[in-house]
């Protein structure tokens, strides 16, 4: 199993800032995913953050909104751009075992408040 | 594309009734699929998954799902459910040739009545 942090937990914001939200794995994955959760909503895949190499956006995400950065095979960060308050949700961040049991975590999340 | 359809938003059930979630899916081949739970407050926890072979698959917490390609549902099914069960539950398809790239459903909120 992968053990995975988030910080911060929680914040609020103003529009118009950024904040920069991070993941920390407790052991060396290849893939990194980072997912939205609107109010009262699913779970939105964003993009896909693989080490050494620029993310992948799913549709309706760009990186000027949502820049990503992998640095090494156990950390990740998104940023959330001129944040407005649709941007409100919780943030999440996963990663796969790449390999048997093919089973994917989830950090904690991240609650973003936009005021 | 790959969608996954979760007719129930909300359910309610006594404790110690069965209970079975449904889940639907559209995918031209035989896809990864998942349950997952969401308590209040708590992350996400993988319930069990289906990948291939077995179709009645086992998961934690007494869960089960069956896996019907004919009708393209992933049912979760608990024989006796308990008040700690009440959270809310995802179902998910893997989408593309990636692992981990998770399409969900909508989910549905599951109430548990003493």
């Amino acid at each position: 199993s992968a053990v995975i942090s988030q910080k911060p937990s929680r914040d609020i914001c103003q529009r118009g800032t950024s904040l920069t939200i991070q993941c920390q794995v407790d052991s060396q994955v290849t893939m990194m995913f980072w997912y939205r959760q609107q109010p009262g909503q699913s779970l939105t895949l964003i993009a896909t953050a693989n080490q050494g190499s620029e993310a992948t956006y799913e549709s309706g995400f760009v990186i000027d909104k949502f820049p990503i950065s992998r640095p090494n095979l156990t950390f990740s960060t998104l940023t959330v751009s001129n944040m407005s308050p649709e941007d409100s949700s919780i943030y999440l961040c996963s990663v796969d075992t790449g390999g048997p049991p093919y089973e994917q975590y989830f950090g904690p999340g991240t609650r973003l408040t936009v005021t | 594309a790959q969608s996954v359809t979760q007719p129930d938003i909300h359910i309610t059930v006594s404790e110690g009734a069965s209970l079975e979630l449904r889940c639907n899916y559209s995918y031209g081949a035989t896809p990864y699929l998942f349950w997952y739970v969401q308590s209040p407050g708590q992350g996400l926890q993988l319930l069990l998954k289906y990948f291939s072979g077995d179709t009645l698959v086992q998961g934690i917490k007494g869960f089960e799902a069956e896996f019907k390609r004919s009708q393209s549902s992933f049912n979760l099914r608990k024989p006796s459910v308990h008040w700690s069960d009440a959270a809310e539950y995802f179902c998910a398809v893997e989408r593309g040739s990636t692992l981990g790239r998770l399409y969900f459903g909508r989910g549905t909120q599951l109430t548990v009545w003493p």
